[in-house]
């Protein structure tokens, strides 16, 4: 059974930083491409970030391009999420997934985290 | 590429046809997807490249269009289907989601 669960969600004041983590089992890893998507309260859904099987190829919404990094360790597993000089507007669920082939927005995403919620808040 | 779905809400009843429209700023070609997302819970993939029903999907989901004019279709609708639906554009670089459209009991 494919799983993914995202932490490291919490609230953090503006222009701070926050890494969020998503952990990934039930399937191999390293064959499919991963994106985070967030939704801030009350709001749709915006894609933020997404990587590719290996790591060389990443994409950024224009809204992050420049704060946040996204990467991932295969050999743990995981996505990561690294967000710099957060403002209000970052406040949201954000949700880790799992692309439907290797690459970056290939297809729609398949399986999702619970999500892990940032507020950014003085 | 910008995605303008509508309606933003729909009143409906079970039982109703309820179409939805999702209009690209520019040729797509068939890269569109569906997802519902229902509250408190992550999206769920209904309807991939416009117009295959993903595995497992009830088959009054359907999906149609191409190039800049998509269509979304519940044709008669379920009170599990209370949801809000989205499109989603994809490139092989980013995603762009529409607005949405949430769907309510009449």
């Amino acid at each position: 059974e494919v799983q993914l669960v995202e932490s490291g969600g919490s609230v953090v004041r503006p222009g701070g930083s926050l890494r969020l983590s998503c952990a990934a089992s039930g399937f191999t890893f390293d064959d499919y491409g991963m994106t985070w998507v967030r939704q801030a309260p009350g709001k749709g859904l915006e894609w933020v970030s997404g990587i590719n099987w290996n790591g060389v190829r990443t994409g950024y919404a224009d809204s992050v391009k420049g704060r946040f990094t996204i990467s991932r360790d295969n050999a743990k597993k995981s996505l990561y999420l690294q967000m710099n000089s957060l403002r209000a507007e970052d406040t949201a669920l954000y949700y880790c997934g799992r692309e439907s082939g290797p690459a970056i927005a290939a297809a729609g995403t398949r399986y999702w985290g619970q999500g892990t919620l940032v507020t950014v808040s003085s | 590429i910008q995605m303008t779905q509508s309606p933003s809400s729909l009143s409906v009843s079970v039982g109703d046809r309820v179409t939805i429209t999702c209009q690209a700023s520019q040729d797509i070609s068939n890269y569109l997807i569906w997802y519902q997302q229902k509250p408190g819970k992550a999206p769920k993939l209904l309807i991939y490249d416009a117009s295959n029903l993903e595995t497992g999907v009830p088959s009054r989901f359907s999906g149609s269009g191409s190039g800049t004019d998509f269509t979304f279709t519940i044709s008669s609708l379920q009170p599990e289907d209370i949801a809000t639906y989205y499109c989603q554009h994809y490139d092989n670089f980013s995603y762009t989601f529409g607005q949405g459209t949430k769907l309510e009991i009449k």
